[in-house]
């Protein structure tokens, strides 16, 4: 039963282009979170998706990001313009419902901005 | 706002040596609380939770007790190994919450033999 996939795993972009971060929950999850990483830095929390539906976008920043989960695929963290500081961890996390359900966490895509 | 707060490392620490992380909330209500590891180049994995009062959490010879007069969730194991070194992460699940996470900024625990 694979787990939670993410990729790239890692990923440069010059300042100006997109990045684009996929993650594919495990089988039979439909609820995706994800988090941002800063070095030295604790997650945070970002975006949580269910299929075709943002529940709670509170975490993400108001201009260049947007994230969407399509009913067929996985679901995609899109950043506009990138920025040196948009340069952390992303991670992707999916589980099987809400409240305390567990969250699985994928491997994280490091973005890297030059 | 909700936070959490917990020791800063790294800690060090010999073979079969006691392991104690602090962490301490904030937060209204009665939010749920986690501890999570993360081995080196992997994703987060949930060690134990707990998500009321009074309640432990245990795995792998890891406990937490939930303390809700003290506001804290401390990450304890009797007799760590070489393999326990990782990054070490409390977290909680607000009240109101849908399933959003607040992390703290991450322990890390070095055992050497």
């Amino acid at each position: 039963n694979a787990g939670v996939m993410q990729n790239p795993r890692h990923l440069v972009r010059r300042r100006g282009q997109e990045a684009r971060l996929r993650c594919s929950p495990m089988k039979g999850h439909s609820h995706v979170y994800w988090y941002r990483q800063l070095p030295e830095e604790g997650l945070k929390f970002m975006v949580y998706l269910q299929k075709e539906n943002i529940i709670d976008e509170s975490g993400m920043p108001k201009e260049r990001f947007s994230a969407e989960f399509p009913k067929e695929g996985p679901s995609i963290l899109r950043i506009q313009q990138v920025v040196r500081g948009d340069s952390a961890a992303y991670f992707c996390a999916s589980s099987k419902g809400q409240g305390d359900y567990e969250q699985y966490f994928g491997p994280g895509t490091r973005l890297t901005v030059t | 706002g909700d936070s959490v707060t917990q020791m800063e490392g790294p800690v060090t620490l010999s073979e079969e040596a006691f392991l104690t992380i602090n962490c301490t909330y904030t937060a209204t209500g009665y939010p749920s609380l986690f501890w999570y590891v993360q081995y080196p180049g992997e994703g987060l994995q949930l060690l134990l939770k707990a998500t009321k009062a009074d309640d432990k959490g245990s795995n792998k010879g890891f406990e937490a007790t939930y303390r809700k007069e003290t506001t804290s969730f401390h990450l304890e194991k009797g007799s760590v190994q070489v393999s326990d070194s990782a990054v070490y992460f409390c977290a909680l699940r607000a009240t109101d919450s849908w399933g959003k996470l607040q992390f703290g900024a991450g322990t890390q625990v070095v055992v050497t033999p």
